[in-house]
């Protein structure tokens, strides 16, 4: 079964730091582009960064550039989210996702997600 | 960024109904489109990828059209299970991808 499992959210204070991670299962990690979507409570949802698998081309969302950094270590199936400088705008359930097809891309399948508590 | 409108924001059906719902692209993005299905408290779930293909293991009664601008994703013979929030995606500004605000199915 392919699988992604998020982890390390949690309540920070803002201007603090937190670094999540997801682990993928079920599939060859190393060959998926991969993506960080959130969803602040009751809202929609927000691409926020993806890496190639290689990790040759990496993107952020306007709202996050420059505060936040996207990683991967395929060697351990593994994806990163570094999140500097936190805001009260932050708070979100983050989501991993898989990149799967060609045109169109889409996303599949999504983890369940970890919960972002930025306040004072 | 491409921006993707919904219509409408919520709307509530009865069993055995067909819904439709539409989404708009701020530009051309031919059929750069996917659906997906999110239950409460669960992930997002792909329904429709290419504005009208089926994901595996979907239900064949979800249906999607469209290109260019313009784009609805269909529900005939509505289920009590279909309760949920539909989302449009564009993915022809890939990585950059934006999605609608989203489209909460009530049953009635």
């Amino acid at each position: 079964e392919v699988r992604l499992a998020e982890s390390g959210g949690g309540l920070v204070k803002p201007g603090g730091s937190l670094r999540l991670s997801c682990e993928g299962s079920g599939f060859i990690f190393s060959s998926y582009n991969m993506y960080w979507v959130r969803q602040a409570p009751g809202k929609g949802l927000e691409w926020v960064s993806s890496i190639s698998s290689g990790s040759d081309f990496i993107y952020y969302a306007d709202s996050v550039r420059g505060r936040f950094t996207i990683s991967r270590d395929n060697t351990k199936n593994s994806l990163f989210l570094q999140m500097n400088n936190l805001r009260d705008e932050d708070s979100a359930l983050y989501y991993c996702a898989r990149e799967v097809g060609t045109s169109p891309h889409r996303f599949d399948p999504w983890g369940q997600g970890t919960l972002v508590i930025v306040s004072s | 960024d491409i921006q993707m409108t919904q219509s409408p924001s919520s709307l509530s059906a009865s069993v055995g109904d067909r819904v439709t719902i539409t989404c708009r692209a701020s530009q051309d993005i031919k059929t750069y489109l996917n659906w997906y299905q999110q239950k409460p408290g669960t992930a997002p779930k792909l329904l429709i990828y290419d504005a009208s293909r089926l994901q595996s293991g979907a239900p064949s009664r979800f249906s999607g059209s469209g290109s260019g601008t313009d784009f609805t994703l269909s529900i005939t013979g509505l289920l009590p299970e279909d309760r949920a929030t539909y989302y449009c995606q564009q993915s022809y500004n890939t990585p950059r991808t934006t999605f609608g605000q989203g489209t909460r199915l009530e049953i009635k």
